[in-house]
């Protein structure tokens, strides 16, 4: 079954650790995106790649790490400069046509939910 | 700056119809996306409008004004698996065509 699988579902942090989350996808998707999201609010963008060994900052990037070695692999690493880590984290993929950036169709994983204390 | 307002909550009658508005603010504007979100899940895409006009799929129908910067998601014959957020979210030159995402609206249906 193709699709994206995000590791693992709950993850508990002590503050001032580094924490890496996983996200692989065999959708043979070119885009790949992390997301966070608060209680009762909207989607905001942490970084997103469109090709293997390149990335590009969201919206939010501070305090977060990303690396894109592989097409199918695009992990998070939350560090302990991330003022606010707990929250649920979602990553994307999406295809790209040819020719555009535009990347309105996104499928998501099933999510972390990082809780730091 | 870019923002996109929705109602924060929205209630119907099972088998009624509904509509969420949407409305935004950005530059360069490219299309309109829906996605739904149950609670504890992932957001599932649902439609996308890059021109005028009302597009739909099955149940669910998508409008879209560009000279209003407005937009909206219908749902019609509402059933109960319908309860969820859900999200407008646009892309623009403004946002290097990455999706912008709304606060959601919170749907709730009643029997």
């Amino acid at each position: 079954d193709g699709g994206i699988t995000q590791s693992p579902k709950y993850l508990f942090r002590k503050e001032g650790q580094n924490v890496t989350l996983s996200c692989e996808q065999n959708l043979n998707h070119d885009a790949m995106y992390w997301y966070r999201q608060d209680p009762g609010q909207g989607l905001r963008l942490i970084y997103y790649s469109q090709i293997v060994n390149d990335f590009q900052k969201g919206d939010i990037a501070e305090g977060y790490s990303v690396s894109r070695e592989k097409k199918e692999s695009f992990p998070l690493t939350v560090t302990s400069a991330q003022k606010n880590p707990t929250a649920f984290y979602l990553c994307a993929s999406s295809p790209l046509s040819t020719g555009t950036t535009n990347a309105y169709e996104q499928y998501f994983g099933p999510g972390t939910r990082l809780t730091v204390t | 700056g870019q923002s996109l307002e929705q109602p924060s909550e929205v209630t119907a009658v099972e088998g009624a119809i509904v509509q969420i508005n949407c409305t935004y603010q950005t530059s360069g504007f490219y299309g309109l996306s829906w996605y739904q979100q149950h609670d504890g899940g992932a957001p599932t895409f649902l439609s996308y409008n890059a021109l005028d006009g009302l597009e739909e799929t099955g149940r669910f129908s998508s409008f879209l004004s560009r000279s209003d910067s407005y937009g909206y998601l219908l749902l019609q014959e509402l059933q109960m698996k319908d309860s969820a957020s859900y999200f407008c979210a646009v892309t623009s030159m403004d946002s290097n065509y990455q999706l912008i995402w709304g606060a959601g609206t919170k749907l709730i249906i009643k029997p």
